[in-house]
């Protein structure tokens, strides 16, 4: 049984560019979260999506923006990239809202 | 929303010895609190978890205890040993934001052997 698969593992971007991470959930699971993790903290919660929609979202600018399939497997997009948006992407899934969150291994992100 | 404070950011034990990481949560909504292990080069992964209408929870070596009054929660690995070397994040959350996790900033254990 897979659990949170993400794509890519690395990615090395420009300032100014645009990104897209993608995210399959553990098999079973409908909703999917997307965190950001910078070197040496917590994870940050940037937002969360169920039923094709985003349900919450973190302290996060518009530059971020998500998407959810009917299959249940996510994209985060990040747009206008800044030097501040190197960090581990990390996605993690759960069925339903009141229950265990799994991670996957994370996305590593570097603007230069 | 949320704040959640973990102590000590680094621990390093003898193998055998025992291990505790202490948090602290601000709001008094929080009911739901899990605690996740990451590696080196992995993502976080949940080993114990507990819920506010108990005050402990075991499982095999690790072991978290909740102070709702308080408003913090303890995460206890008796007999450590060299594999359980690695970064410990707690978490705190409530329905209130969809379950979404406000993690403490992580306490790197290193066990000796």
């Amino acid at each position: 049984d897979a659990g949170v698969t993400q794509s890519p593992t690395h990615l090395i971007k420009t300032r100014g560019q645009q990104v897209t991470l993608r995210c399959s959930p553990k098999s079973g699971h409908d909703t999917v979260s997307w965190y950001q993790q910078a070197l040496g903290q917590g994870p940050q919660f940037i937002f969360q999506y169920y039923e094709e929609e985003e349900r919450q979202r973190g302290n996060f600018p518009d530059r971020f923006s998500g998407h959810q399939f009917p299959n249940y497997s996510s994209e985060l997009n990040v747009n206008a990239l800044l030097l501040g948006d190197s960090a581990l992407y990390l996605c993690a899934s759960r069925t339903g809202v009141n229950s265990p969150l799994h991670f996957g291994n994370g996305t590593r992100l570097t603007v230069t | 929303g949320e704040n959640v404070e973990q102590h000590p950011s680094t621990l390093s034990v003898q193998e055998g010895d025992s291990a505790v990481i202490k948090c602290t949560y601000s709001d008094s909504a929080s009911n739901y609190f899990p605690w996740y292990k990451q590696e080196l080069g992995k993502g976080p992964q949940l080993i114990i978890d507990i819920r506010s209408n108990v005050g402990e929870k075991k499982d095999q070596r690790i072991a978290v205890t909740l102070n709702k009054t308080a408003k913090h929660f303890s995460l206890h690995i008796t007999e450590t040993q060299p594999e359980d070397s690695a970064v410990y994040f707690c978490a705190a959350t409530n329905s209130n934001s969809g379950y979404a996790l406000n993690f403490g900033k992580g306490t790197s254990l290193l066990v000796t052997p």
